[in-house]
């Protein structure tokens, strides 16, 4: 149903590296998310965007960057990966209005060694 | 503090029995409450979404029922399947914003055994 996609599904990386993770939606939704998710816990959104050329960050404080040069591309990238990094990232999105259903990628999975 | 609390953490039912899982929430101005599944190492997948007026919502084995007085809600599952085991995430959305801001509970590990 979501066509929402994500890559890679699983990256294993070095201290110290740079990596992007990717995240394309073929809906045309104006708004996009990225959601950090350990283990039995909650979701915590860490940046978001309401279109082109729009980023904010979110509730919770992170290393990372986003950008939105094209509505349907949404990546982000760590600089500097750290072990503290490994976790599951979600990528989200949806139309405007605050009843809109919200669609999420499959996630990659960081680990950070 | 804006807060979403599931319950149980986790269930175990077997297969073809009903089950109800529970969310309390402190969310306030209230704009409307969704219900997740999420299978391990998956993103989350909607299930419902109700607004303050809306009391009830299917979709097909799972109904969600809201009681936006006393700020609760519940999934109810019908005839459980092997494949309805899964993380079920509670989330709900305030009026504070145009983003709608998304207060998201810790979710119910529920297992269905043949």
């Amino acid at each position: 149903e979501a066509d929402i996609y994500q890559t890679p599904r699983y990256l294993v990386i070095g201290t110290g590296k740079k990596i992007t993770l990717e995240c394309s939606q073929t809906m045309g939704h104006d708004k996009m998310y990225w959601y950090q998710q350990d283990p039995g816990m909650e979701l915590h959104l860490i940046h978001y965007s309401y279109g082109v050329n729009s980023t904010e960050k979110g509730d919770l404080s992170s290393e990372s960057t986003v950008s939105r040069i094209r509505t349907e591309h949404f990546p982000l990238t760590l600089e500097s990966a750290r072990p503290s990094h490994t976790s599951q990232y979600l990528c989200a999105s949806s139309h405007r209005g605050p009843n809109e259903k919200l669609f999420f990628g499959s996630g990659t999975q960081l680990s950070v060694l | 503090k804006n807060q979403v609390e599931q319950s149980p953490q986790s269930l175990i039912i077997l297969e073809g029995k009903n089950c109800t899982l529970q969310c309390n929430y402190t969310v306030s101005p209230f704009s409307n409450l969704r219900w997740y599944k999420q299978d391990t190492g998956r993103g989350p997948v909607s299930l419902t979404i109700m607004t303050f007026s809306e009391n009830t919502k299917s979709n097909g084995r799972y109904t969600a029922t809201l009681d936006a007085d006393t700020k609760q809600s519940s999934l109810h599952i019908t005839a459980s399947q092997l494949s309805d085991s899964a993380s079920y995430i509670c989330v709900v959305s305030d009026r504070g914003s145009t983003l709608g801001r998304l207060y998201f509970g810790r979710g119910t590990q529920l297992t269905v055994w043949p």
